[in-house]
């Protein structure tokens, strides 16, 4: 049962154009949303979340959308640089009880290429 | 600040052998979870320690096990090693509290032979 969505296995994007990363979700109880940036053969780096209070967040270039009514999220990227190239994930903390945040569900991850 | 770190970076074990693999969470930070990422599988929650207590689990065999020190480091362990096993292994800590941000290390790269 994929929980989390990532639909789209690459993106590619022109640098300073913007990059839009989609995700969506099933599980109602996911309350919390984070995207990590990942490298190969390295942990994810966290980039920035959300919760279901808000609808959106922005930190510096990257902006997370929140529709609950459609259980979607997407990360927008503005401008894209080459050093963004990176496979993207996201992520829903819950266990299957809802008590707590120590699980993570996983997207599949979206391999961003980003052309200079 | 210190990030997550993890212990050994890369190993080779054989198969039928157990391995056992180290991880020190943020300084404050008390939750502790692991995962594993493969090609086909991408990455996939193990299990969850909080104050010494495995809090969640994933749905990996019994051949996977882990615990937490009252310091908060963590190990996990893989007993009789499959070929299937060969993986990057990540630790992830937290504050465990309500909307927490969870951090990864760098992540024990295993390959059994």
């Amino acid at each position: 049962d994929q929980q989390v969505k990532q639909n789209s296995p690459s993106l590619s994007v022109q640098e300073g154009r913007i990059s839009i990363l989609n995700c969506d979700y099933t599980n109602s109880m996911f309350d919390y949303f984070l995207w990590y940036k990942k490298y190969p053969a390295e942990g994810p780096t966290f980039l920035i979340s959300i919760s279901s209070i808000k609808d959106k967040n922005e930190d510096g270039r990257f902006t997370v959308f929140l529709n609950k009514s459609a259980k979607h999220l997407s990360l927008h990227i503005v401008p894209s640089q080459p050093g963004d190239s990176a496979v993207y994930f996201c992520a829903a903390p819950r266990n299957a009880g809802g008590t707590s945040y120590g699980k993570l569900t996983f997207g599949q991850g979206t391999i961003l290429t980003v052309h200079p | 600040k210190a990030g997550v770190t993890q212990t050994p970076r890369y190993l080779i074990k054989t198969r039928g052998q157990q391995v056992t693999l180290s991880c020190s969470p943020i300084s404050g930070h008390r939750s502790v979870s692991w995962y594993q990422q493969t090609p086909g599988q991408g990455l996939q929650f193990l299990f969850e320690y909080f104050s010494e207590t495995q809090r969640n689990k994933g749905n990996f065999p019994g051949r996977f096990s882990g615990r937490q020190f009252s310091n908060s480091r963590s190990e996990m362990n893989v007993s009789t090693l499959e070929l299937g096993d060969s993986a990057l292994y990540l630790c992830a800590s937290s504050s465990g509290g309500q909307g927490p941000t969870i951090y990864f290390g760098e992540g024990s790269w295993l390959t059994v032979v």
